[in-house]
């Protein structure tokens, strides 16, 4: 069961665009954190929020954390072709010992 | 330092076979994951563990799956009676300390079933 439902699924964007990735769910995470995923490799954390309406800065990257601890989105400003990727978020909830990841979202940055 | 390790990082094996993954974690770490990915999705929970003890195993799909760390390091994914479905890449990651932690990936283990 995947608890968290990212959209877009796919994104392709030329160089220098701006992009959203939306995570979104009806359970309460204690905590997200957001992973990126290349070809062959395993996921590699870029970033964790933990409390609600949090927002973070990586360089290019902004991510949030709702108020509610529901969802959280990544948004990436001049989009580069090193940001190329499969981008996912992952959590605990609250109330249970398991650890979901999102349905992923592939982007792809046309140079 | 080492990173994440798996074996074998590819399993060709018949149908009703039994397959077994192993995960080496990085030397430290309490916590252990299982995880199966399709290409292109997100990673499906399987199970996990703080130190040797098994936390929750309700991701495992069904009663042919199981995993073990006797000694709270080195883990093996069992996979009985191996079915098509099951093909997949098995993936295993360790954190310092407890589920919200990072967690760090190993390399993944591709299990085709013919």
């Amino acid at each position: 069961t995947q608890l968290l439902e990212q959209s877009p699924q796919f994104l392709s964007i030329q160089e220098g665009e701006n992009l959203t990735v939306y995570c979104n769910s009806s359970s309460v995470f204690s905590s997200l954190q957001w992973y990126r995923q290349e070809p062959g490799e395993g996921p590699v954390l870029l970033v964790t929020v933990v409390t609600g309406g949090e927002v973070k800065k990586l360089k290019r990257l902004t991510f949030q954390f709702g108020d509610a601890r529901k969802d959280s989105s990544l948004h990436i400003t001049a989009a580069q072709p090193g940001d190329t990727g499969l981008y996912l978020c992952a959590g605990g909830i609250e109330t249970g010992n398991q650890f979901y990841f999102g349905t992923g979202t592939s982007l792809t940055v046309i140079p | 330092g080492a990173g994440v390790s798996q074996s074998p990082r590819y399993k060709v094996t018949k149908r009703g076979q039994d397959v077994a993954l192993r995960c080496d974690p990085i030397s430290g770490h309490v916590s252990l994951y299982w995880y199966r990915q399709a290409l292109g999705q997100g990673p499906e929970f399987l199970t996990y563990f703080n130190y040797e003890a098994q936390q929750d195993k309700s991701g495992l799909p069904n009663d042919r799956f199981s995993a073990e760390r006797p000694e709270g390091s080195i883990s093996t994914l069992t996979i009985q009676r191996t079915e098509q479905r099951d093909s997949a890449m098995y993936r295993c990651a360790s954190s310092l300390d407890g589920i919200s932690d990072e967690q760090y990936f190993g390399p993944g283990t591709r299990l085709t079933v013919t």
